[in-house]
This record gives C-alpha cells, sequence and structure tokens, in this order.
C-alpha cells in the first residue's frame, strides 16, 4: 500500500526557519517526482514547487511566492522528500501536502505549519 | 502564469440530480507532447484533495462512473451524473501543462 506521510509541521515564528519531511513506502521512490502543495486556512490549492527524480537531473522548481526561501531535496535512499522553509511569513501558514509526481494522483494527509509571533 | 477560472464557486444540488463545473484557462492546456494535463480533484470536509480525473477525461481507479470529465483547449468540464450525498465537498481543476502549475479557485458542492 503506497503511504506518503508529512511530518515536522508546528509554531514558528516569522523569519524563522521550518523543515518538513514526507516519508514514503509502497512505490520506487527515486523513480518519482516529488511535490509540494499548501493549503491556507479555508482557502484553495497551491503549488510550492517539485523535484524531479535524478533520472530528469532531481533538479527542482517554485513558485515565486517560495522561491528563494524554501528549497526541496531528496534523499532517495530513504525514501524520504524535504522541504526546507526559511525566513517564513505569517502568509506561509497553511497545511503543507506532500505529493507522488507532478500529476496529484496521491497525497499525503498533510501538516499544519502556523507561522506567527 | 495560467490562470483557472471555476464556475460556479458554489454548487447546491438535490440528490439524484446532476451537476457540471466549469474550469476554463486562460491559456491553451495542450502540451508541446500533444497531451493536455487537466486534472480534476475532490476534497472531502476535513480530508486531503483526492484525484478524480486526469488528462482531462480519464477516471482514477476507484471513482465511481458518475463522474466524467471532458473538454478540450481552454474550456473543460466535470460532469456528476447523480449527485449522491458522499459527493459533498470542493471540487478543483488544476493545470499542470505550463510551470507554475495552478489550481482553480474550488467548487463547493453543497446538498439542497
Amino acid at each position: 500500500e503506497m503511504q506518503l506521510v508529512e511530518s515536522g509541521g508546528g509554531l514558528v515564528q516569522p523569519g524563522r526557519s521550518l523543515r518538513l519531511s514526507c516519508t514514503t513506502s509502497g512505490f520506487t521512490f527515486g523513480d518519482n517526482a516529488m511535490s509540494w502543495v499548501r493549503q491556507a486556512p479555508g482557502k484553495g490549492l497551491e503549488w510550492v514547487g517539485f523535484i524531479r527524480s535524478k533520472t530528469y537531473g532531481g533538479t527542482t522548481d517554485y513558485a515565486a511566492s517560495v522561491k528563494g526561501r524554501f528549497t526541496i531535496s531528496r534523499d532517495d535512499s530513504k525514501s524520504i522528500a524535504y522541504l526546507q522553509m526559511n525566513s517564513l511569513k505569517t502568509e506561509d501558514t497553511a497545511t503543507y501536502y506532500c505529493i507522488r509526481g507532478t500529476w496529484g494522483g496521491y497525497w499525503g494527509r498533510g501538516t499544519l505549519v502556523t507561522v506567527s509571533s | 502564469d495560467v490562470v483557472m477560472t471555476q464556475s460556479p464557486l458554489s454548487l447546491p444540488v438535490t440528490l439524484g440530480q446532476p451537476a457540471s463545473i466549469s474550469c476554463r484557462s486562460s491559456q491553451s492546456l495542450v502540451h508541446s507532447d500533444g497531451s493536455t494535463y487537466l486534472h480534476w480533484f475532490q476534497q472531502r470536509p476535513g480530508q486531503s484533495p483526492r484525484r478524480l480525473i486526469y488528462k482531462v477525461s480519464n477516471r482514477d481507479s476507484g471513482v465511481p462512473d458518475r463522474f466524467s470529465g471532458s473538454g478540450s483547449g481552454t474550456d473543460f468540464t466535470l460532469k456528476i451524473s447523480s449527485v449522491e450525498a458522499e459527493d459533498v465537498g470542493v471540487y478543483y481543476c488544476m493545470q499542470g501543462t505550463q510551470w507554475l502549475y495552478t489550481f482553480g479557485q474550488g467548487t463547493k458542492l453543497e446538498i439542497k
């Protein structure tokens, strides 16, 4: 059974950093791109970015709203994707979802990040 | 960025009646590889989004056949042939043709 489990969310002050993890099982992690999508409380869905598989260079793309502050990485040996979030702003408050691939076929349950003083 | 515009944003439907959601994109979603990366998602209250339809009209495994997707270019539709109580939630279209991938604003389906 395929599983994606996000962790690392919580309450953080503006300007601080947080790293989210997406621990996966049930599929060949290294063959897949991994994405992050977020949802502010009561709002719609917003792409954060994604990382390609090593086959496609392991490169990343980001939304303009997070570029330069957020970094997506992957550890294929552990089947984990990461979202490093620096210089956090109150508007980054959201539930962050990890997704297998870029077509949105498989989602985790999300982890809530609250940025507040 | 490609802007995705859904209508209506609120959709009250009587049980057993059909429902239709429109999704329009600000530019063509036909990729250079010939595919159209337009997908539909359902988000039930308190749950993660779940994909229903991928690449315009392909139903995901386990999705009831009362859900169907159609369209081309910039104009797409999700139809529910006969709404059931479990269909309550918010529906999103999403384009994956051009980065930055983008979602529509969401359509909230409720039972009348």
